[in-house]
């Protein structure tokens, strides 16, 4: 099965910044990826999709890029709501896998 | 505006079923691949497996797990044998993205419930 990391764990930014996270692929997914953001008590929602392709209704702030075995989530103009943890998920295989997430503080 | 609503017992022994239940509002259960996931505390979130439009499970790593849908009820049941602490954690049912499409990101998620296995 295709394992995930991501990095970094944890990331501290501020209003206004633009920050990038990182995912990566044991094996090349070819882009069946998308990216999820998680807050506490709310269901998941999800951002990105096919790597690249922002889903119905998310803010623009939010773009997915990469190929192969690695791929970012950016996200700009970071406002306070923002504020969640973030994971990606490969569906190129079975068993589709999430990595460990990414908490944007 | 779709909506999927779960229930279930939160609370069980080791060796016992653990049965939850998602319900959809909004769009018909055998439109669409459905799968469950859970999330143990301080990792990231784990695939439990899925189910296709005619309510059979597709594919699911572990032999414990059965997952169905009741078509008439607009629902998708998941049940796990034989628990242990192990399987504590936050249980959600979520959406294939596209009507038909099993291969596909998961646009739409349950609030999750939590399952504590204690003895």
């Amino acid at each position: 099965d295709s394992q995930m990391t991501q990095t970094p764990s944890t990331l501290s930014a501020s209003v206004g910044d633009t920050v990038t996270l990182t995912c990566r692929s044991r094996e090349r997914i070819d882009k069946w990826l998308a990216w999820y953001q998680v807050k506490p008590g709310k269901a998941p929602k999800l951002l990105i999709y096919m790597a690249s392709h922002l889903e119905t209704g998310v803010s623009s702030r939010f773009s997915g890029s990469g190929s192969g075995t690695d791929y970012f989530l950016t996200i700009s103009s970071l406002q306070p709501d923002d504020s969640a943890t973030y994971y990606c998920q490969q569906y190129d295989s079975y068993p589709y896998s999430f990595g460990p997430g990414t908490k944007l503080e | 505006q779709v909506e999927l609503q779960q229930w279930g017992a939160g609370l069980l022994k080791p060796s016992e079923t653990l049965s939850l239940i998602c319900g959809v509002h909004g769009a018909t259960v055998s439109n669409f691949y459905w799968s469950w996931i859970r999330q143990v505390p301080g990792r990231g979130p784990e695939w439990i497996g899925e189910v296709d439009p005619t309510g059979n499970s597709y594919y699911k790593p572990s032999p414990r797990v059965a997952i169905f849908t009741n078509t008439a009820a607009n629902q998708i049941t998941l049940q796990m044998t034989s628990v242990t602490s192990a399987d504590t954690g936050v249980y959600y049912c979520a959406r294939h993205r596209r009507a038909g499409f099993l291969r596909d990101a998961l646009d739409l998620w349950g609030r999750g419930t939590t399952v504590t296995v204690s003895s």
